[in-house]
């Protein structure tokens, strides 16, 4: 039962635009969202999150929208850089008590020069 | 340097076989997370310890055991080693308590299994 779906694999952006990446969870019990990223032969690490008692978080080029009706958040890259190449995963948690996270399968992101 | 501390890096073995990873959390985290990634996989929650003892299990194979010891430092013991069982195995670690404290990742042990 995957709870937390990333359902592009990939996807590719020209530098300089703007870098969409989506993620649908199907928990309600998750309140806090997480987004990462992950170069090969390193461990993820921690780009920015969300608490769902908001909609909107942003820190510098990185903003996370969480639609929670729709149990759905997107992460925004703006503007997209050459080494924001990397996996992005997002993960969900269901905070104090319930603090593991759970991972979606990752978008490999590609930007081209 | 993340501040969690992995060892080894790279572990080759024989199918049957046993291996121990070992995790050094940050300074001052109490909480410790074991992750498997399998090749194109997302990652899989194996079991957390929080201040020595185990707070949450996920789907770990009876096989695998781990332990976090009184210096919080965490080992994952992997036996009867099976080929499936090649992955990446990273830990993470966090204060506890919750999410707002945030995780950090060490940078993995990749273990093939020949």
């Amino acid at each position: 039962d995957q709870q937390v779906k990333q359902n592009s694999p990939s996807l590719s952006v020209q530098e300089g635009r703007i870098s969409i990446l989506n993620c649908d969870y199907t928990n309600s019990m998750f309140d806090y969202f997480l987004w990462y990223k992950k170069y090969p032969a390193e461990g993820p690490t921690f780009l920015i999150s969300i608490s769902s008692i908001k909609d909107k978080n942003e820190d510098g080029r990185f903003t996370v929208f969480l639609n929670k009706s729709a149990k759905h958040l997107s992460l925004h890259i703006v503007p997209s850089q050459p080494g924001d190449s990397a996996v992005y995963f997002c993960a969900a948690t269901g905070g104090f008590g319930n603090e593991k996270l759970t991972f979606g399968t990752g978008t490999r992101l590609t930007i081209i020069p | 340097d993340s501040g969690v501390t992995q060892t080894p890096k790279h572990l080759i073995t024989a199918t049957g076989q046993r291996v121990t990873l070992r995790c050094s959390p940050r300074s001052g985290d109490l909480s410790v997370y074991w992750y498997q990634q399998s090749l194109d996989q997302g990652l899989q929650f194996l079991i957390q310890y929080y201040n020595g003892e185990e707070r949450a299990k996920g789907n770990i194979l009876e096989r695998f055991s781990a332990q976090q010891f009184p210096d919080l430092h965490s080992e994952l013991n992997l036996s009867s080693l099976e080929l499936g069982d090649s992955a990446l195995y990273f830990c993470a670690s966090s204060a506890g308590g919750g999410a707002d404290y945030g995780y950090t990742f060490g940078s993995g042990t990749r273990l093939t299994v020949v």
